[in-house]
């Protein structure tokens, strides 16, 4: 089945460690994104990638680092610089298109929840 | 991207339709409305997006106002497994932007 997957679902990290987000899709997507969702709150946006090796920086991207080499690959690294990185990290995709009831419509993976310990 | 308000939450009897409202005053002409919720824990599920003529698929309806400066989104027959925040986002098609408020939690019961 077509999809976002996200890896792994649960992670712990020691203080001072950078920790590695895996995002695969294999819906031929251009775009993806990664966002950072705390408990109770909306998602904001950490970087975004329109295109294979070119990406942006999103609302909070402080301590975060991504890279695109892959069409169906985005990981996400969390870095010793994040200073409070537990949170619910989810990847999304979408295609851009002029059709204007299928075209960037952005579709979500299932999730990575991250906690230091 | 245009601001959204929508109340914090709603209950809503199962089998009845959940009609969840959204104001979007600010949006402009080329703005899209974008629904999607989220079951706790879970990755944001798309539900429905339109401009401004009532869209309908097989999860809901959305009925967007003349003005275009509100919605709703209707779930036409709630069942339990609907209970969920729901997110009003209006977006610039060919944005790359989802901009999230806090939603609405819609509560089903039994």
């Amino acid at each position: 089945d077509g999809g976002i997957t996200q890896s792994p679902k649960y992670l712990f990290r020691k203080e001072g460690q950078n920790v590695t987000l895996s995002c695969e899709q294999n819906l031929n997507h251009d775009a993806m994104y990664w966002y950072r969702q705390d408990p109770g709150q909306g998602l904001r946006l950490i970087y975004y990638s329109q295109i294979v090796n070119d990406f942006q920086k999103g609302d909070i991207a402080e301590g975060y680092s991504v890279s695109r080499e892959k069409k169906e690959s985005f990981p996400l690294t969390v870095t010793s610089a994040q200073k409070n990185p537990t949170a619910f990290y989810l990847c999304a995709s979408s295609h851009p298109s002029r059709d204007r009831f299928s075209g960037n419509t952005i579709y979500f993976g299932e999730g990575s929840w991250l906690t230091v310990v | 991207d245009a601001k959204t308000t929508q109340p914090t939450s709603m209950d809503c009897a199962e089998g009845r339709a959940a009609n969840l409202p959204c104001n979007h005053s600010t949006i402009s002409g080329n703005e899209y409305v974008y629904w999607y919720r989220q079951i706790h824990s879970q990755g944001p599920q798309y539900i429905i997006h339109g401009l401004k003529n009532n869209e309908t698929n097989e999860m809901a309806s959305l009925i967007i106002t003349e003005d275009r400066k509100s919605s709703t989104l209707i779930l036409p027959h709630a069942t339990l497994r609907d209970t969920a925040v729901y997110y009003c986002i209006v977006k610039v098609q060919g944005a790359q932007k989802l901009v999230f408020g806090q939603g609405t939690r819609l509560t089903i019961n039994p």
